[in-house]
């Protein structure tokens, strides 16, 4: 079974800096997919980037990036210019294809942005 | 604005209640799921339901009881609760059961006293 591993509880960024979330995930398939959800406080979980394994290069959404390590299984989420906005639980996800979507998500890291 | 709405947001129930959650999707997705919430746990995927018909059950205990009545509705009934399935269920819906952008809702926070 897939397992994905978020080691930071919490983090915290000033308005304007850079933060990384760090996220890594075991598995023995080839071919999945991975994803950053990001939960505010309303709790509605929201689609921030996905990543094709099959696909080398980086994901990029505005100030959101992914460093996608497939040999290292690492899946990494940069926040640039960070914003109020960006305050929220942060959760790493992978799902294997198949025909049924299933996403095994990882524990959440929660983002604190300081003035 | 969400395309997925939860009703009610917050619930209080004693473990002899019968309560029903409700999730209704306005995007025209054929396949809807529920996944449970609990604090310091991953989410953890509950049911799928694709095209009206249960495709997964992932050995939830049968105080869960779904229902998928139409493509644009899902419920899920609870009986016998105990404390410990206090959490946040949060419902969402996909394109189809092979498509994995979901779609959440906000999620019914539930109290079992």
């Amino acid at each position: 079974a897939q397992t994905v591993t978020q080691s930071q509880p919490e983090m915290s960024v000033q308005e304007a800096e850079t933060v990384t979330l760090s996220c890594t995930y075991d598995t023995s398939e080839s071919d999945y997919y991975l994803f950053w959800y990001k939960q505010p406080p309303s709790r509605q979980m929201i689609l921030v980037i996905r990543q094709e394994a099959y696909k080398q290069q980086n994901a990029t959404e505005n100030r959101f990036s992914v460093n996608f390590q497939k040999a290292a299984k690492s899946f990494s989420l940069k926040i640039s210019d960070s914003q109020l906005g960006d305050a929220a639980m942060y959760f790493c996800a992978y799902r294997s294809p198949g025909t049924a979507s299933k996403l095994t998500f990882g524990t959440g890291t929660r983002l604190q942005v300081t003035l | 604005e969400t395309g997925v709405t939860q009703t009610p947001r917050h619930l209080v129930m004693g473990m002899t209640n019968k309560k029903s959650l409700k999730c209704e999707q306005h995007l025209g997705h054929n396949a809807m799921y529920w996944y449970k919430q609990s604090a310091k746990k991953p989410l953890e995927l509950m049911f799928v339901y694709s095209l009206e018909e249960r495709v997964e059950n992932n050995s939830v205990p049968s105080r869960f009881s779904p229902e998928c009545p139409n493509s644009s509705h899902l419920f899920l009934h609870l009986h016998t609760l105990q404390p410990e399935d206090s959490a946040l269920y949060l419902c969402a819906s996909s394109q189809d059961a092979t498509n994995e952008k979901l779609f959440f809702g906000s999620g019914t926070q539930l109290s079992v006293l």
